[in-house]
């Protein structure tokens, strides 16, 4: 039973690309999280997804930042015309329902902006 | 809001000694539940245990316990008979709010295991 696949692991860019990281979470889980780590500190929540639904996107930043997880295929965070503070771990993690299911998490993609 | 709390930056602890790791938080749900990650240095995130709000057993899994002291709002974890493998993040986490909608973490405590 694969867990959570994030890729890719790493991916630079330059400033004003565009970065998209995918998640496939885990088989049987329709909630995803996505959260995003400096270094040293710990894991902030950025957005809730279920399948074609956004339910909670309150630590989305209001620009540039986009997350989707459509009916089928991997989820998506999209990180347009980033800038050096975009640098970060970026987690996906999944979990079958919203009771007592801990998030069960990808490997993470780390992001530098150069 | 929901508010998690770990006061401790970093802890040191010899090995095969017990440890805990101190989390409060806060929160006006009645319904709510506590989480243990572990992140070593490779940086992945690894679910350790979980305490659910009307649970009243402290959780136990092999070397990790749960102590929950609900009326003190508080979820520390306790190593026992710690091993160098233990040296790594251990970060506290809440699942609550409308629909159990919210899940958050605390700052983390860094873990350092002395042979």
């Amino acid at each position: 039973n694969a867990g959570v696949m994030q890729n890719p692991r790493h991916l630079v860019r330059r400033r004003g690309q565009e970065a998209r990281l995918r998640c496939s979470p885990m088989k049987g889980h329709s909630h995803v999280y996505w959260y995003r780590q400096l270094p040293e500190e710990g894991l902030k929540f950025m957005v809730y997804l279920q399948k074609e639904n956004i339910i909670d996107e309150s630590g989305m930043p209001k620009e540039r930042f986009s997350a989707e997880f459509p009916k089928e295929g991997p989820s998506i965070l999209r990180i347009q015309q980033v800038v050096r503070g975009d640098s970060a771990a970026y987690f996906c993690a999944s979990s079958p329902d919203r009771g007592r299911s801990p998030l069960h998490f990808g490997n993470g993609t780390r992001l530098t902006v150069t | 809001a929901q508010k998690i709390t770990q006061t401790q930056p970093g802890m040191f602890v010899q090995e095969k000694e017990a440890v805990t790791l101190d989390c409060t938080y806060d929160t006006s749900d009645q319904s709510y539940g506590l989480f243990w990650y572990k992140q070593p240095s490779s940086g992945e995130m690894i679910f350790l245990i979980y305490q659910g709000s009307y649970d009243e057993q402290n959780a136990t899994e092999g070397r990790y316990s749960l102590n929950f002291q609900k009326a003190r709002k508080s979820a520390n974890l306790v190593i026992s008979a710690s091993q160098l493998g233990d040296s790594a993040m251990y970060f506290c986490a809440m699942r609550g709010g409308y629909n159990f909608n919210k899940f958050y973490f605390g700052s983390g405590t860094k873990l350092n295991v002395k042979p």
